[in-house]
């Protein structure tokens, strides 16, 4: 039982370059988040999801899109990374009101 | 919108003093509140929770009282471990969206020996 992964666990990108952030769980948990994690600026929401095949926004949206084609599974892209998304990204689940966090993914973006 | 505030650290202490981190927040609605740690290169645990007003949420040694007359969600602990030394999120959660949690900034606290 691996709980909440997230691949990978570092990634260094250039301005303009694009990536995916994967999230895994292996718990059946309907909700799933994607939070950045800034210095001194607690954690901030960017996408969650209610259920498979069902996103929206949260509170830092602009320059991430995400998906949940599968319920275990959700992703976060950057189409064309900006030195202002470097931070550290965690992806969390939840059935109710506890969120499990996932490690953590940290992206530097040059 | 809802926020939550809560005080800057460090907060550093010595092995068996007495800890209180402040955090206080505004919400529309009546939240849950929450405290989570993170320990250095790990993501957030839920150390505890309290889900209506004069709830008090414990473990570990730690507790944090709801208070909605003075929305607050302080937390405690008669003393601490050098171990205890990590990051503290007080955090509030809107069922109106999905749940989504409202993070303080975090306070960092650094235990002596």
């Amino acid at each position: 039982n691996a709980g909440v992964t997230q691949t990978p666990k570092f990634r260094v990108l250039k301005t303009g370059q694009s990536m995916t952030l994967l999230c895994a769980q292996d718990m059946n948990h309907e909700y799933m988040y994607w939070y950045r994690q800034d210095p001194g600026m607690g954690l901030r929401l960017i996408h969650y999801s209610v259920g498979e095949g069902t996103t929206a926004k949260g509170e830092v949206p602009d320059g991430y899109n995400v998906s949940r084609l599968k319920k275990q599974n959700f992703l976060l892209g950057l189409e064309s990374a900006a030195p202002s998304q470097t931070s550290v990204y965690f992806c969390a689940t939840s059935t109710g009101e506890t969120q499990y966090f996932g490690p953590g993914t940290r992206l530097l973006v040059l | 919108g809802d926020s939550v505030t809560q005080m800057e650290g460090p907060v550093t202490l010595s092995e068996e003093a007495f800890l209180t981190i402040n955090c206080t927040y505004t919400a529309t609605g009546y939240p849950s509140l929450f405290w989570y740690v993170q320990y250095p290169g790990e993501g957030l645990q839920l150390l505890l929770k309290a889900t209506k007003a004069d709830d008090k949420g414990s473990n570990k040694g730690f507790e944090a009282t709801y208070r909605k007359e003075t929305t607050s969600f302080h937390l405690e602990k008669g003393s601490v471990q050098v171990s205890d030394s990590a990051v503290y999120f007080c955090a509030l959660s809107d069922l109106r969206a999905g749940n989504m949690l409202t993070f303080g900034g975090g306070t960092r606290l650094m235990v002596k020996p």
